[in-house]
């Protein structure tokens, strides 16, 4: 049971243009959002958070939008460069339950130039 | 400062062989999280220690797979009779106590023949 998904696995954006990365959950439990991005060979880094009692958290060139509603999150990046190539993940935690995070399979951004 | 770091960085083993995988947290990180990636699969939780709490183990696929955290600071996995379906990445994450952002190691890629 894929409780947090991100159903584009692959995503290519020219340079300068805006990247949409989208994801979707159904635990209605969870209360906290994150976004990581990794590069082959490394472990996730840490990009952006959203709490439950907000809808957008900016940070730079990156914004997560949440539809509560909707059970909906998404990650802009604009503008796209190309040193943002890389494997988005969505994850998601119940921070009630303790902070174990599930995640989503990922997206793969390409930006090309 | 210094990340949080994992040993060794690849593991080969036959099947059926024990391995132990070691992680050190980020100095003064009370969590401290233990997951795996599959080949083509989201990063998946197995275990979770807070403080001087009782671990939550339910992530843990199997009874071949335990975790301690000595002096609550550096972690290791260990793996028992080694399967081919436990070849994965295994990475470590650590965060302070009052906040709900992880952040993760490079990881153990670990092949079982």
């Amino acid at each position: 049971d894929q409780q947090v998904k991100q159903n584009s696995p692959s995503l290519s954006v020219q340079e300068g243009r805006i990247s949409i990365l989208n994801c979707d959950y159904t635990n209605s439990m969870f209360d906290y959002f994150l976004w990581y991005k990794k590069y082959p060979a490394e472990g996730p880094t840490f990009l952006i958070s959203i709490s439950s009692i907000k809808d957008k958290n900016e940070d730079g060139r990156f914004t997560v939008f949440l539809n509560k509603s909707a059970k909906h999150l998404s990650l802009h990046i604009v503008p796209s460069q190309p040193g943002d190539s890389a494997v988005y993940f969505c994850a998601a935690s119940d921070t009630g339950g303790g902070n174990k995070l599930t995640f989503g399979t990922g997206t793969q951004l390409k930006v090309e130039l | 400062g210094a990340g949080v770091s994992q040993s060794p960085s690849n593991k080969v083993t036959e099947k059926g062989k024990d391995v132990e995988l070691r992680c050190d947290p980020i100095s003064g990180h009370t969590a401290l999280y233990w997951y795996r990636q599959s080949l083509g699969q989201g990063l998946e939780f197995l275990i979770y220690f807070q403080g001087n709490s009782a671990p939550d183990k339910s992530g843990l696929p199997s009874d071949r797979f335990s975790a301690e955290r000595t002096g609550g600071s550096v972690s290791t996995l260990t793996i028992q009779r080694t399967q081919q379906e436990d070849s994965a990445v295994y990475l470590c994450a650590s965060s302070p106590a009052t906040s709900e952002t992880q952040y993760f190691g490079p990881g153990t890629r670990l092949l079982v023949l």
